[in-house]
């Protein structure tokens, strides 16, 4: 009964430093998204994934990229880190109906 | 304008208390709705969908307003394990079928 599988959980990076964050889900959803969230603050779109092989920029897409490699996956790139990206990262699917999350990726960049 | 406004709150009230939250969105075309509850430092987990005719779960009622276009959830006899930030999401019909959240609304439940 996994779900939304979110890997690592926690990380440390230091600036300047790159890291994919993955996001893998066994529901058969067409759509995945992934999200920053900061002390205080709501849920923002970064990128957006209709279905295999489209993406579409979110709110703050700024610094990140991502790739949708087939329908289970959505991986989530920082190329270069910076202090800012700080946050957590929550990946979510959905499949015209309510979207389902990951347990989130807690990252700190110094 | 967001797609999807919500106060952020917070809602201080006092256990046994009622309360409500509002969300409003911008798109008439909006067709399925739905409240999250969040609680600190975890994801966002589905707390109940909102149909037309408005449905209720326990102590939780959530309806829809489509005239004025927004949802409410309404929680009775508040308890201190409510505490937590509401969100409300939105699905636009037709195409994908994205899911819009709100911000979130927190409610603290004061002892």
């Amino acid at each position: 009964n996994a779900g939304v599988t979110q890997t690592p959980k926690f990380q440390v990076l230091k600036t300047g430093q790159s890291m994919t964050l993955q996001c893998a889900q066994d529901m058969n959803h067409n759509s995945m998204y992934w999200y920053r969230q900061d002390p205080g603050m709501g849920l923002r779109l970064i990128y957006y994934s209709a279905s295999e092989g489209t993406t579409d920029k979110g709110e703050v897409p700024n610094g990140y990229n991502v790739s949708r490699l087939n329908k289970r996956e959505f991986s989530l790139r920082l190329e270069s880190a910076a202090p800012s990206q700080t946050s957590v990262y929550f990946c979510a699917s959905s499949k015209n109906t309510e979207a389902f999350f990951g347990q989130g990726t807690r990252l700190t960049v110094v | 304008r967001k797609e999807v406004e919500q106060d952020p709150g917070p809602f201080n009230v006092p256990e046994g208390a009622t309360v409500a939250f509002n969300c409003t969105y911008s798109n008439s075309a909006s067709q399925s709705f739905f409240w999250y509850r969040q609680d600190c430092r975890k994801e966002p987990k589905l707390l109940m969908s909102v149909y037309s005719s408005g449905n209720e779960d326990g102590r939780f009622t959530a309806q829809l307003n489509r005239a004025s276009q927004y949802i409410s959830l309404l929680i009775r006899d508040s308890k201190l394990s409510d505490s937590a930030t509401y969100l409300c999401a939105v699905i636009l019909s037709g195409g994908y079928q994205k899911v819009t959240f709100g911000t979130g609304t927190k409610l603290q439940v004061i002892p």
